[in-house]
């Protein structure tokens, strides 16, 4: 079956870097996105990856390694908007996204 | 504004009842996708659409049904409401059904009793 693991929970403090990994096992792989989700609200893109490697946008970085079936989410310079949930997703080979229960970010001052 | 639109926002309906979700883009995307979130799960994929006139199945479409007789529109059908389909529903758009990236509507909360 297809399988997206991401750790439920994690809290960090105001100003700091949290990474939030993501463990895949898809049938095909297209590429991995990431989303940010506030309470209540719709999930907003963040990221893509389909090479391995890092990604670099502002605050927030993107790791794939495909060979591991691995990715992970860098958030710098921790802002209490950052408190949120962060979906990670695989585009499989029907081109159809399977997506992780999500990781709620709490920040605290 | 550009985006995508959905109604109603909330709707708490009695099982048994019809009820169609509405979802209207104005970006000209040519993919559409439907939605369900449950506390806990990940989203799963109702049914999909990739152009006007075709539509498709994704992990959970037992019980919806849907259609796209235009670009624009995407409505999601429940044909006989059940508590199991309380859920937050979200509708979501792309330029194609490929790897493009996909924009999400604000969401329908649905309360079946």
């Amino acid at each position: 079956g297809q399988n997206i693991d991401q750790p439920t929970e994690m809290t960090a403090t105001e100003g700091a870097i949290v990474q939030i990994n993501c463990t895949y096992q898809t049938s095909g792989f297209n590429g991995l996105f990431w989303y940010q989700q506030h309470a209540g609200e719709a999930p907003t893109f963040l990221s893509y990856n389909v090479l391995d490697g890092l990604e670099e946008k502002g605050r927030f970085s993107s790791f794939l390694s495909r060979s591991k079936g691995y990715s992970y989410l860098l958030l710098k310079e921790l802002q209490m908007k950052d408190s949120a949930s962060y979906l990670c997703a695989v585009m499989d080979s029907n081109y159809q996204l399977i997506w992780g229960a999500g990781t709620k970010l709490i920040i605290k001052p | 504004i550009a985006g995508i639109t959905q109604a109603p926002t909330s709707q708490i309906l009695a099982a048994g009842r019809r009820m169609t979700l509405r979802c209207t883009q104005d970006m000209r995307h040519n993919a559409m996708y439907w939605y369900r979130q449950d506390l806990g799960l990940g989203l799963r994929l109702i049914h999909y659409s990739n152009t006007a006139g075709t539509t498709g199945k994704g992990e959970v479409p037992d019980g919806y049904s849907v259609s796209r007789a235009n670009t624009d529109d995407f409505p999601l059908t429940l044909a006989s409401a059940v508590p199991s389909q309380t859920s937050v529903y979200f509708c979501a758009s792309s330029v194609s059904g490929s790897t493009d990236t996909q924009y999400f509507g604000p969401g329908t909360r649905l309360t079946v009793l």
